[in-house]
């Protein structure tokens, strides 16, 4: 069974740095494209780019490139997302998801998300 | 990026009506497009893929039709679960982009 399991919620303040998880398993992490969707408080879904774990290449949206990192350890078949420097405009549910595919297809697996507050 | 927009961005049915969905894209996506159903406190769960295919699992009420930059989901008779909020991606071309999305309420 194919499942994305992320890290809890998290409260920081502004300037402070994060960075989330999201562990695979029921399936070869390496050879899946990982994406990050973020999702503001009552608002729609919003695609920040895509991890291959393979080789760690990534494809950013230029809306996101210069806020945040994305990183693949194959080892523990695990996907993260860093902030150096949060914002207050940063809170938001992020959640991880599986492009079954390539990096041109949809996204068949979601993680449950994991509720960034940034608040001073 | 390619913008798309969703119509209408809400819409108010009885269980048993049929609803239509439509997604328009600002450039021609071929049929890569898909559709989710999200419900509240949840993530999204894949409906259609490549414009028409039915992800396994899914209910046959549900499907999508279209090509190029106008897409319809549709839902065939509307049960109580189906009430949420559905939304259209694009993954042509890089960002990925998703609709603003169409919130299904009961009547």
């Amino acid at each position: 069974e194919v499942q994305l399991v992320q890290s809890g919620a998290e409260v920081k303040k502004p300037g402070e740095s994060l960075k989330i998880s999201c562990r695979a398993s029921g399936y070869t992490f390496p050879s899946y494209w990982i994406a990050w969707v973020r999702q503001m408080p009552g608002k729609g879904l919003e695609w920040m780019g895509i991890i291959y774990p393979r080789d760690s290449e990534t494809n950013y949206n230029p809306s996101f490139q210069d806020r945040v990192t994305f990183s693949a350890d194959k080892s523990t078949n695990t996907a993260y997302l860093h902030w150096s420097s949060l914002q207050a405009s940063d809170s938001a549910i992020y959640y991880c998801a599986r492009h079954p595919w390539s990096g041109y297809s949809q996204i068949d697996f979601w993680g449950q998300g994991t509720l960034v507050t940034v608040s001073s | 990026a390619i913008l798309l927009t969703q119509s209408p961005s809400s819409l108010s049915a009885s269980v048993g009506d049929r609803v239509t969905i439509t997604c328009r894209a600002s450039q021609d996506t071929g049929r890569s497009l898909a559709w989710y159903q999200q419900k509240p406190g949840k993530p999204p769960n894949l409906l259609i893929y490549d414009a028409s295919n039915v992800q396994s699992g899914v209910p046959s009420r549900f499907s999508g039709s279209g090509s190029g930059a106008v897409f319809t989901l549709t839902i065939s008779s509307l049960q109580p679960e189906d009430f949420a909020t559905y939304y259209c991606h694009q993954f042509n071309s890089y960002p990925h982009t998703f609709g603003q999305g169409t919130k299904v309420d009961l009547k």
